[in-house]
């Protein structure tokens, strides 16, 4: 079974950084591409991010660009997404998730991870 | 511009169907779309992907109480047999070259 698991949400302050890593288990990661999604407390989702299965290709969401930086180690079946310069805005649940097809950046997801919660405030 | 519209919420009772709606922007209608449901306090998981033909395809496990269709620009969720369990956010997906889009989402009630 396919498998996403989330590490490195935590309080910060704004202005500060943090790295949120997904791990994944149950299906050859090197084949897929994989994104970030986020969701606010009692608001919808939100896309973040997506990195192709190689890493050689990403794409932002319009709030989190030139701030975010997604990025993949397929040796170790990890994906992490970098925040700098954090805001209030970006206080949210983070979750990873799986795009379906093979070797498409531009997919549906089929799997999610159960997420990890950051939190932005002074 | 690339955007899905959804109804804050439907309800329906216990045993019943409820029909969901999902609406692309215009220009977009032969979009594919991918349904996912987000229970309570819980990360979201995928129900189906539903195409522009009304084809779709199911993630594994997904019961066959739920099913999809389509007409022009709008995809449809509809649960048939409602349960408790059904009680649920509903968010639809749709994706072009370097963007992703969600709907806003649909609340069901089981009554």
């Amino acid at each position: 079974d396919v498998r996403l698991l989330e590490f490195g949400g935590a309080l910060v302050l704004p202005g500060e950084s943090l790295r949120l890593s997904c791990v994944a288990s149950g299906f050859t990661f090197s084949d897929y591409a994989m994104n970030w999604v986020r969701q606010a407390l009692g608001k919808g989702l939100e896309w973040v991010a997506v990195i192709s299965d190689g890493g050689g290709s990403t794409d932002y969401g319009e709030s989190v660009k030139g701030r975010f930086t997604i990025s993949r180690d397929n040796s170790k079946n990890t994906l992490y997404l970098q925040m700098n310069n954090l805001r209030a805005e970006d206080t949210a649940t983070y979750y990873c998730a799986k795009n379906s097809y093979r070797g498409r950046s531009s997919s549906n997801f089929d799997s999610w991870g159960q997420g990890t919660l950051v939190a932005v405030s002074s | 511009q690339l955007v899905l519209t959804q109804s804050p919420s439907a309800s329906a009772s216990l045993g019943d169907s409820v029909k969901l709606t999902c609406t692309l922007s215009s220009g977009h209608s032969n979009y594919a779309i991918a349904w996912h449901q987000q229970r309570p306090e819980k990360g979201p998981r995928y129900l189906m992907k539903s195409n522009s033909d009304g084809s779709h395809t199911k993630g594994d496990g997904i019961p066959d109480r739920f099913s999809a269709s389509t007409s022009g620009a709008e995809r449809y969720l509809t649960i048939s047999s409602l349960q408790s369990e059904d009680e649920a956010d509903y968010y639809c997906q749709t994706w072009g070259t370097g963007i992703v889009v969600f709907g806003g989402g649909t609340k069901v009630t089981v009554l």
